[in-house]
Order: C-alpha cells, then sequence, then structure tokens
C-alpha cells in the first residue's frame, strides 16, 4: 500500500537554530501534502497544504516566514522550522495524497521536535 | 468553520465489550467523515471513511459507523473489542463533493484502553 515516510522521528535543537523536517511519498506521486501539529492531549491541528511546484497555502495564525514549507519534487515536501523556540516544541506530521480526487490521505509517523 | 467534536476523551473498557465513540461534526454541505486510528508508536492508519451512499459503513478489523446526517453525527462502533484495540481514536471532516481539498478537520481524539 502507499507508504509516507517521514524524517526524522526525533529531533531536538537549540533554541534559535532550524530543522528540517522531510515528508515522501514512496511508491506514489503526490501532488498535495499536508501538515499537521499535535500538542499533547489535543488534536492534529492543520499547518499549511503543500502544493508541487507553487507556494504553500497555510492556514490561520500559521507564520509563513517561520514555518517554510518547500514541495519541490512529487515525492518530496519539506518544513523548516526556523529560529526555533520552545513553544515549538511539538509533534509534526505531514500527509500525502495520490492526486485522485478522493482518495484517503496517507500519513507518516510524524516527527517530535523539542526545542530546548 | 467546521469542526469536529468527540465526547469521550478516554474510555476504558474490558476485552469482549462492545464500543461506541461518539462523534460530531459542524458543517452545512457535503461532507466526506473518516475514522483514524494511531497505535501506540505508530502512524496514523484509516479506519473507515464515508463518501456517499449507504450511512453504515464498515472499516478493517471489525469497526463501523454510521453516519446520521440530522444528527451531524459519525460514531465509530466495533460489538466486541480486544487488547489490541488499544490506541488513540481520531474523528475527522473534510468538505465532500466539488468542494474537496483534502485538508482534514480533526476531533481531538479518544484514548481507548482494553484491559485484558
Amino acid at each position: 500500500g502507499a507508504v509516507v515516510s517521514q524524517h526524522p522521528s526525533r529531533v531536538i535543537c537549540k533554541s534559535g537554530t532550524s530543522v528540517k523536517i522531510e515528508c515522501r511519498s514512496l511508491d506514489f506521486q503526490a501532488t498535495t501534502m499536508f501538515w499537521y501539529r499535535q500538542f499533547p492531549k489535543q488534536s492534529l491541528m492543520l499547518m499549511a497544504t503543500s502544493n508541487e511546484g507553487s507556494k504553500a497555502t497555510y492556514e490561520q495564525g500559521v507564520e509563513k516566514d517561520k514555518f517554510l514549507i518547500n514541495h519541490a519534487s512529487l515525492t518530496l515536501s519539506t518544513l523548516t522550522v526556523t529560529s526555533a523556540h520552545p513553544e515549538d516544541s511539538s509533534f509534526y506530521i505531514c500527509s500525502a495524497r495520490d492526486g485522485r480526487g478522493l482518495s484517503p490521505l496517507h500519513f507518516g509517523n510524524g516527527t517530535r521536535l523539542t526545542v530546548t | 468553520a467546521q469542526s469536529v467534536s468527540q465526547h469521550n476523551h478516554h474510555v476504558i473498557l474490558s476485552e469482549a465489550a462492545s464500543l461506541e465513540l461518539g462523534c460530531n461534526y459542524s458543517y452545512g454541505g457535503t461532507v466526506n467523515l473518516f475514522w483514524y486510528v494511531q497505535y501506540p508508536g505508530q502512524h496514523l492508519q484509516l479506519l473507515l471513511k464515508y463518501f456517499s451512499g449507504d450511512p453504515l459503513v464498515k472499516g478493517i478489523k471489525g469497526f463501523e459507523a454510521e453516519f446520521i446526517k440530522s444528527k451531524f453525527s459519525f460514531n465509530l462502533r466495533k460489538p466486541s473489542v480486544q487488547w489490541s484495540d488499544t490506541a488513540e481514536y481520531f474523528c475527522a471532516v473534510t468538505s465532500g463533493g466539488s468542494g474537496n481539498t483534502g485538508k482534514l478537520i480533526f476531533g481531538q481524539g479518544t484514548t481507548l484502553q482494553v484491559k485484558p
């Protein structure tokens, strides 16, 4: 079945540094990928929609200059958390669909980011 | 704006007990509805989905859900749970039909703990 690979699974960084998270679709082409954020004991919140070859669409309240999204190919989207702060510590999850209209999303395993 | 509410945050059951997890959504138009499961340490997996047609949908592992449009509900059920069903369960909704963007709105999640 369709698989989405997310890397790294865990990352610890110091405040002020940047962290890049990769999301790859392994056996299908993902024209659209989504980035979610999950706080402890809370639901997944959509951050942005990443479209191959065009700018990402950010949800209200999400800082696009802080959370840089690049979708340079049909199998890879990256999320870069720039100048990370402790409040950015969270669980980040990507998902992708293979572009066939109503096909369900496939989720990556998520990345646990801890900013010290 | 769309929203999803899951009534039960933490459910504890004994094996063989019946399960029903509540999910209500708010959206006036056509919707697509999903239930996802996240086993400990694993990624989100699709349990079942509703797009149209028979409002009683059957998913994997013996789960089913019923879409009741008049109640804006999509409750998840399983007649007899197993210890291996211990996981986090998320209800999600997205706009349906031509308005489908693939952007999922998630409920808060329900932690199910099944005691052997």
